[in-house]
């Protein structure tokens, strides 16, 4: 089955850098346009990033471009979240997210989610 | 940057009840790239609803979308006490960036 695992959250201080993985499984990972969602404590979803299946093509909101950088190993079926000059505002679980459908950007919607890992920016 | 809002913000309704759940654009929007979620504490957001009428698998029929242009409903024809959860809609036509709705509550009256 499918399966998609977040890791690399934590507390870190303002302004420092962190590293977020989600690694896949049960899919063609190479074939699948993943993203990166998240959600602040209490608060609605708010789309991260976003990276084309062969790595070509990423797309930030305007509240991270210039500080997070996504990538993917496809050799490892892994997204990755760098973060760095981070800000309290950021403190939320991110989320990774697979579209229903394969080779399209958001096709479909995100059918498939981890479980989400929680970073905490705090002093 | 199109902007999708929900409302009513909270609805609370009884067990057994209808819901209506209203989505609406900022500018038109094609029901192609209109999806619904739904969230409950402590979990990942769940897709419902994709091309803003079709049901993802496993979803139940008391689950509807419908909807065109810049106005979209989500419909729970008679609330099961799991249905008791937030609501998300989504755009994602406009461009690579996937637009979120605020969110609407539906809580146990």
């Amino acid at each position: 089955q499918v399966q998609l695992v977040e890791s690399g959250g934590g507390v870190v201080q303002p302004e420092r850098s962190l590293r977020l993985s989600c690694a896949a499984s049960g899919f063609t990972f190479n074939s699948y346009v993943m993203h990166w969602v998240r959600q602040a404590p209490g608060k609605g979803l708010e789309w991260v990033a976003v990276i084309w299946y062969d790595g070509s093509n990423k797309f930030y909101a305007d509240s991270v471009k210039g500080r997070f950088t996504i990538s993917r190993d496809n050799s490892k079926n892994t997204v990755y979240l760098q973060m760095t000059s981070l800000r309290a505002e950021d403190t939320a679980v991110y989320y990774c997210a697979r579209p229903l459908r394969k080779m399209q950007t958001m096709g479909g919607g995100f059918l498939e989610w981890g479980q989400g890992t929680l970073v905490t920016v705090s002093s | 940057e199109i902007v999708l809002t929900q409302s009513p913000g909270t609805l609370s309704l009884s067990p057994g009840e209808g819901a209506t759940l209203f989505c609406r654009a900022s500018q038109s929007v094609s029901s192609s790239y209109l999806v619904w979620y739904q969230q409950k504490p402590g979990q990942a957001p769940r897709l419902l609803m994709y091309g803003a009428s079709t049901r993802a698998a496993g979803i139940p029929d008391r689950f509807s979308g419908s909807g065109s242009g810049t106005d979209f409903t989500l419909t729970i024809s008679r609330l099961e006490p799991e249905d008791f959860a937030v609501y998300y809609c989504q755009e994602y036509g406009s461009s690579p960036r996937g637009t979120f709705g605020q969110g609407t509550k539906v809580e146990i009256k």
